[in-house]
């Protein structure tokens, strides 16, 4: 069974649209980290988020950990093509080592 | 600052060919190393990882094999290619048990 639940698997908007994706568990966390993965690249940090509750923004992108730490959600506002790539989230497995589990990913297409 | 690269980028190989992915890190000591493979538009699977030179621990049965003859080199092997060997191949850095990894721009290997 998959840990993280993303949703949707797949989202298409137009340029300066508004959307939301999310990352699911049963299971509580100490943190989450959501990457961006361009076609092509590796997967690169953007956010980790620690604290039940916590909201943090970089630009037009805001993230939001869930206050029981199981669930977190991506909002990006006025989404550009720029925007378009595979958010995925991520976490810390319990037997440390630095090893991450991923969810399947939420794919993103902007189109101007 | 840090950097991360995977040679070749792109490679084509017969089935029952072996296989031989590079790795390599610079500006850093001690990182721990990981394989990961990433289905098309889908989340990454992580294959191995290593804390130091010769450690290497497998998180699926598979075809596939890691080695770490250096501090910062990290190689994936395969004696025999399989048709489901195919994918997209990363490979990541991270220190101690700190949850970020920073990847590197990832081979995309086809066995036909």
């Amino acid at each position: 069974t998959q840990l993280l639940e993303q949703s949707p698997q797949f989202l298409s908007i137009q340029e300066g649209e508004n959307l939301t994706v999310y990352c699911n568990s049963s299971s509580v966390f100490s943190s989450l980290q959501w990457y961006r993965q361009e076609p092509g690249e590796g997967p690169v940090l953007l956010v980790t988020v620690v604290t039940g509750g916590e909201v943090k923004k970089l630009k037009r992108l805001t993230f939001q950990f869930g206050d029981a730490r199981k669930d977190s959600s991506l909002h990006i506002t006025a989404a550009q093509p720029g925007d378009t790539g595979l958010y995925l989230c991520a976490v810390m497995t319990t037997d440390s080592w630095g090893k991450l589990q991923f969810g399947a990913g939420t794919q993103v297409v902007v189109t101007p | 600052s840090q950097t991360i690269h995977q040679w070749p980028a792109t490679l084509v190989q017969p089935v029952g060919s072996p296989l031989s992915l590079e790795c390599t890190v610079e500006g850093t000591s001690n990182p721990n190393l990981y394989w990961y493979r990433q289905a098309a538009g889908r989340g990454l699977q992580l294959l191995f990882y290593s804390v130091g030179i010769g450690q290497i621990s497998s998180e699926v049965p598979q075809n596939l094999s890691a080695s770490r003859p250096q501090d910062r080199q990290f190689i994936l092997s395969s004696k025999k290619l399989l048709l489901s060997d195919s994918g997209f191949y990363l490979c990541a850095w991270g220190q101690g048990n700190q949850e970020t990894q920073y990847f590197g721009p990832g081979t995309r290997l086809l066995v036909l």
